[in-house]
């Protein structure tokens, strides 16, 4: 099956810009989910979609970042305006939809992130 | 949410050399999952530990899951330079959030032939 896809793999842009991130999750995975890497700092979750539901959007940073759904298939992750510690990688990763919470069995598959770097 | 301590940083070997890498929580985890990261790549899941004091293998690499569900560790034996990456374990930031996950800061492997 083909794996989780991101759009772009890199992105350069200006304080005060917008850019919008693309993610493809694995098809028939319910589970979507966005992290972020800022260099030197652990992966940071941001959040949880369930088909077109936000479901945990507790990382999101501020509300400079808005999270889309639609459709409940690909997702699209906004940053405006974008600021200089908004960058970093943002990795997208998709999952099945099983089990109860805790202790569900959750493999998630990353995709290969979008390098942002915010000028 | 709780957050998930990982040691050491970094850590070179040479290869045939054992490494191991520790995660450690201050609250009770729900589950546990480790990850691996190549140079330039993305987290590739490994396993997820749900049970008190669980141990599974994969070839060379060990997984544990503590009794009081607080720690883990990974365990590579024999190390090869294809096991260079950074391995990050991750768990749920609370019981009830199910399927986010915090990540640890990664212990990142460099192997030497």
């Amino acid at each position: 099956e083909a794996g989780v896809t991101q759009f772009p793999s890199h992105s350069v842009i200006e304080k005060g810009q917008t850019v919008t991130l693309r993610c493809d999750p694995i098809s028939g995975h319910d589970n979507l989910y966005w992290y972020r890497r800022v260099m030197g700092k652990e992966i940071k979750f941001l959040l949880h979609f369930v088909k077109e539901s936000k479901q945990d959007e507790s990382g999101m940073p501020n509300n400079r970042f808005l999270a889309e759904r639609t459709g409940g298939t690909y997702s699209t992750l906004k940053v405006q305006p974008a600021e200089l510690e908004d960058s970093g990688v943002y990795f997208c990763a998709s999952s099945r939809l099983s089990g109860t919470s805790g202790a569900a069995y959750n493999e998630q598959f990353f995709g290969p992130g979008t390098r942002l770097t915010v000028l | 949410g709780q957050q998930v301590m990982q040691i050491p940083q970094y850590q070179h070997v040479q290869e045939g050399e054992d490494f191991t890498t520790y995660c450690n929580s201050s609250t009770t985890l729900s589950n546990i999952q480790w990850y691996k990261q190549r140079p330039g790549g993305h987290p590739v899941f490994l396993i997820q530990l749900v049970k008190s004091g669980e141990v599974k293998k994969q070839k060379r690499l060990t997984f544990q899951f503590g009794e009081a569900k607080k720690n883990s560790s990974l365990h590579i034996t024999a190390t090869q330079t294809t096991d260079v990456g950074t391995y990050f374990c991750a768990a749920p930031p609370n019981s009830n959030s199910g399927y986010a996950l915090n990540f640890g800061k990664g212990t990142s492997l460099l192997v030497t032939p």
